[in-house]
């Protein structure tokens, strides 16, 4: 089974700030089946990335994905208010959809 | 548009059964898969398993092999999720999300989870 680790822990910045999030992996996983969601207290999950690089629907443009293999990293490019909150990846390319544990994106 | 409604909270007792259920609207609901995802309080998420909707094939996380069963009535649109033999630590959300699945022997999936349902408290308590 494939391990998601995700790193830092917490990230504690200001906004207008720049997010770089990572997600390392047990052994490599397809780009096309890495996906970045967000996650509010009190709300489900919300897709962000797919396919690695793909931002999904009506996600703005300031959030950016890449990588491959093994590394995979989420970027936002300007902090904005609402975007202070947990942030997830997954593989879903293998027969199961194993998540890392988490970065929580904090206000400094 | 596309939408995920969930049951109502659930309060169980250690040994019993809780089953979930999870209707779909807004698509064809065969024509994907509908994957389960546990929250414990304070948590991250842990992936349970997923269903096709288009002929039943299931593919469980390894840990809850033996108690988990995940169903769907196409004739509703609504998937179900049943664990059984309940810990204190399935005390969680249980959420349900949208995803494209196929494979007979092992089922993949094909897609993100890009649509959820809101999450269903279920508390395990004496």
């Amino acid at each position: 089974e494939i391990v998601l680790t995700q790193s830092p822990g917490t990230l504690s910045l200001s906004p207008g700030e720049r997010a770089t999030l990572s997600c390392r992996a047990s052994q490599s996983v397809s780009s096309s089946y890495l996906a970045w969601y967000q996650q509010k207290p009190g709300q489900a999950p919300r897709l962000l990335i797919y396919g690695a690089s793909s931002r999904a629907t009506g996600i703005p443009d300031r959030f950016s994905g890449s990588g491959s293999g093994t590394d995979f990293t989420l970027t936002i490019s300007r902090l904005e208010p609402e975007d202070f909150a947990v942030y997830y990846c997954q593989q879903y390319g293998s027969s199961t959809g194993t998540f890392g544990q988490g970065t929580k994106v904090e206000i400094k | 548009q596309v939408q995920l409604v969930q049951s109502g909270a659930e309060v169980k007792k250690p040994g019993a059964s809780v089953k979930v259920s999870c209707k779909a609207s807004g698509y064809t609901f065969t024509s994907y898969g509908i994957s389960w995802v546990r929250q414990a309080p304070g948590q991250g998420l842990e992936w349970m398993g997923w269903i096709s909707a288009y002929n039943g094939n299931t593919n469980y996380a390894q840990k809850l092999q033996g108690r988990v069963t995940m169903t769907t009535d196409t004739s509703t649109s609504t998937a179900y999720m049943e664990l059984r033999s309940l810990r204190s630590d399935d005390t969680a959300v249980y959420y349900c999300a949208r995803v494209l699945v196929g494979g007979v022997v092992v089922v993949a999936a094909t897609s993100p989870f890009d649509y959820w349902g809101q999450g269903t408290l279920v508390t395990v308590s004496s």
